[in-house]
């Protein structure tokens, strides 16, 4: 079955760190690039980062550069988020989102569920 | 990286056709023939309905439709079903690496 599943959202306090990770399966991972795609509570979806499908390319919404770093492992099928320095702006349910092309950027065919972060003191 | 612009809300009844509107600049929409649509139900994972501007996903409605002009792109459902009843988002490259999405725009069934 393909799918992606997302885990390792959780609540935490405004300038602690978080690493979200997204297994995926049914699908030949490293022929792809994969994103992190957000919608905080009462929002519209945003675009957090991307990444090709060797980690030659990387991006970030201006809202998370110097903050957020993705990652992929490629060996374990793998998608990472490591996200510094929260705020409280950053809640959000995170999805995890797999492109129709691994060398550059198209569009998202495959999202998951979705993992739950909230920074509040 | 400004979000691009949809009307907040559109409505219809059953069986007619509306067309959401995607409005963005000469720099990402209307730079880019990848501009995509997404179906979002509440609690569900978003589906890709549209992408590259015109192309439908293997098992999408044919119902479903994209077209582009200059800077605004734009999603028409015909025949409207209760089910279509969500919200869609559209979205587009910025430059090679980046990407932007719509505010959103929530498609009430009448």
């Amino acid at each position: 079955e393909v799918q992606l599943v997302e885990s390792g959202g959780d609540l935490v306090q405004p300038g602690w760190s978080l690493r979200l990770s997204c297994a995926t399966s049914g699908f030949t991972f490293d022929d792809y690039a994969m994103h992190w795609v957000r919608q905080a509570p009462g929002k519209g979806l945003e675009w957090v980062s991307g990444i090709t499908w060797n980690s030659g390319s990387i991006a970030y919404a201006d809202s998370v550069k110097g903050r957020f770093t993705i990652s992929r492992d490629n060996a374990k099928n793998s998608l990472y988020l490591q996200m510094n320095s929260l705020r409280p702006e950053d809640t959000a349910l995170y999805y995890c989102a797999k492109d129709l092309v691994g060398a550059g950027i198209d569009a998202f065919d495959l999202w998951g569920q979705g993992t739950v972060v909230t920074v509040s003191s | 990286q400004s979000a691009l612009t949809q009307p907040a809300s559109v409505s219809a009844s059953p069986g007619q056709s509306i067309t959401i509107s995607c409005t963005g600049t000469s720099s990402d929409v209307g730079y880019y023939n990848l501009v995509s649509w997404y179906q979002h139900h509440p609690g569900k994972a978003p589906k890709l309905m549209i992408y590259e501007v015109t192309k439908r996903p293997s098992g999408v409605s044919n119902r479903f439709s994209g077209s582009k002009s200059g800077n605004t792109a734009s999603l028409t459902i015909s025949g409207l079903q209760a089910e279509d009843e969500a919200d869609y988002y559209c979205c587009s490259n910025v430059d090679s690496s980046t990407l932007v999405f719509g505010g959103g725009t929530k498609l009430t069934v009448l």
